[in-house]
């Protein structure tokens, strides 16, 4: 298996909703991240785990809360967003040394109303 | 601080023709080099990576990269367009002295593919 599977493809949420973002790989990959990316610009990083620990916050806003409960899957939950947190959201996974590149997930499409 | 430079947002050529799409790094250490390509609607999938080692480096779908330490370039070149090369290609760095964790992604060059 060399896929990141992301679910849902497709989210449509209101401000005062609770969402989930998930991800899952079985590559054995120990680095695990989330990225943000808007329309026309490049993906900009979010988190990054390691080890199921997180090790980079890019600062992001408290109503974004990464978790990782295994070695496979990472989560995005999301709370009290605003609409210019639309955007695609793509999850990726490496090996630790990066020297091989990262495997993109295929992203959720989240549109904030 | 590491940085790159995509030359050009947008790039144009008839199928057939060469395919030049230039990038520019900065980096205090010797980096980690990638192109990634991204189709509408999907994720990004590598194409090609410089670590070590040989400087020009072949990738997927017929495209090369050659790493070029004195200019700082990694421009990325493919002999012939496909209509099937109509995308979003990203140039990115990373460090491997701090894990290499912080790739940092150019903004881009949207290639079109001219029939």
């Amino acid at each position: 298996d060399t896929e990141v599977t992301q679910t849902p493809k497709h989210l449509v949420m209101g401000m005062t909703n609770k969402k989930s973002l998930k991800c899952e790989q079985h590559m054995g990959h120990r680095a695990m991240y989330w990225y943000k990316q808007k329309a026309k610009k490049p993906p900009e990083l979010m988190f990054v785990y390691s080890y199921e620990k997180l090790s980079i916050n890019e600062s992001v806003p408290s109503r974004f809360s990464p978790e990782c409960p295994n070695s496979s899957l990472l989560n995005l939950h999301l709370h009290a967003l605003q609409p210019e947190d639309s955007a695609l959201y793509l999850c990726a996974s490496s090996q630790l040394t990066v020297d091989y590149g990262y495997t993109f997930g295929s992203g959720t499409r989240l549109t904030v109303v | 601080a590491q940085s790159v430079t995509q030359l050009g947002s947008h790039v144009s050529v008839s199928e057939g023709a060469l395919v030049l799409l230039r990038c520019n790094y900065s980096s205090s250490v010797p980096p980690y080099l990638f192109w990634y390509v991204q189709y509408p609607n999907q994720g990004l999938q590598l194409l090609l990576k410089y670590t070590t080692g040989a400087t020009l480096v072949k990738g997927i779908n017929g495209f090369e990269a050659e790493f070029k330490k004195s200019e700082t370039s990694f421009h990325l070149t493919k002999p012939s367009a496909h209509m099937s090369d109509a995308a979003e290609y990203f140039c990115a760095v990373s460090n491997p002295n701090t894990g290499g964790f912080k790739t940092i992604f150019g903004a881009g060059t949207r290639l079109f593919v001219k029939a």
